[in-house]
């Protein structure tokens, strides 16, 4: 099945500057590839996602970038804001599969 | 209010008795999900139905049921068998399967003592 890595488990940023988080995943029939924030205590709500036709999507401050021959794909975050500060996720799904795969996250702090 | 509700938020159990987690959508979703969420382990995957009257096993099912009599329902049995059961358990269903948006309820955290 699936396997999906994620790096780094925790990382710690200055109010400003950008952050990235990448993955990487094992199988090349995956064509979906979203990204989930969790803040504290909430629960997990997607942020953006790309589809394997597409090398990169932006929306506002967020970005992702997807690598199919390198089978990985990023999230970057530019200008972060203390209100960025939360667990993020990424995952891979097959095309017309009915599973989606998690990574482990990563566990992001602003700090003022 | 459209949403997905899952109760209790916490529980409580002894070593031995098997527990219920309850699962509710009002979003027409034919998708449903049960992740576990563990601290640096990310969601694992326990159960997902994609219709009614089918399921089918995810990455970690062992010592886990459910069923899918309803589609706006989707339980979750925890039982005897499943050797470390204290842990988050998050619901998810989505419109258009694993390709779609996944909406989580506010998971149910379950203790086991």
């Amino acid at each position: 099945g699936e396997n999906v890595e994620q790096h780094p488990s925790t990382l710690s940023v200055q109010e400003g500057d950008s952050a990235v988080i990448k993955c990487t995943y094992s199988d090349s029939a995956s064509n979906y590839f979203p990204w989930y924030k969790q803040e504290l205590g909430k629960r997990p709500q997607l942020i953006i996602d790309i589809r394997s036709n597409v090398g990169e999507k932006k929306d506002q401050r967020i970005a992702v970038t997807l690598n199919k021959t390198a089978k990985h794909f990023s999230l970057h975050i530019t200008e972060t804001q203390p209100e960025d500060s939360a667990v993020y996720f990424c995952a891979a799904s097959l095309r017309g599969g009915n599973k989606l795969t998690f990574g482990t996250g990563t566990q992001l702090k602003v700090e003022l | 209010d459209g949403g997905i509700t899952q109760s209790p938020k916490y529980l409580f159990r002894k070593e031995g008795q098997n527990v219920t987690l309850s699962c509710e959508q009002n979003l027409n979703h034919d998708a449903m999900y049960w992740y576990r969420q563990d601290p640096g382990q990310g969601l694992r995957l326990i159960y997902y139905s994609q219709i009614v009257n089918d399921f089918q096993k995810g990455d970690i099912a062992e010592g886990y049921s459910v069923s899918r009599e309803k589609k706006e329902s989707f339980p979750l049995t925890v039982t005897s068998a499943q050797k470390n059961p204290t842990a988050f358990y998050l619901c998810a269903s989505s419109k258009g399967g694993a390709t779609g948006e996944l909406f989580f309820g506010e998971g149910s955290r379950l203790t086991v003592l």
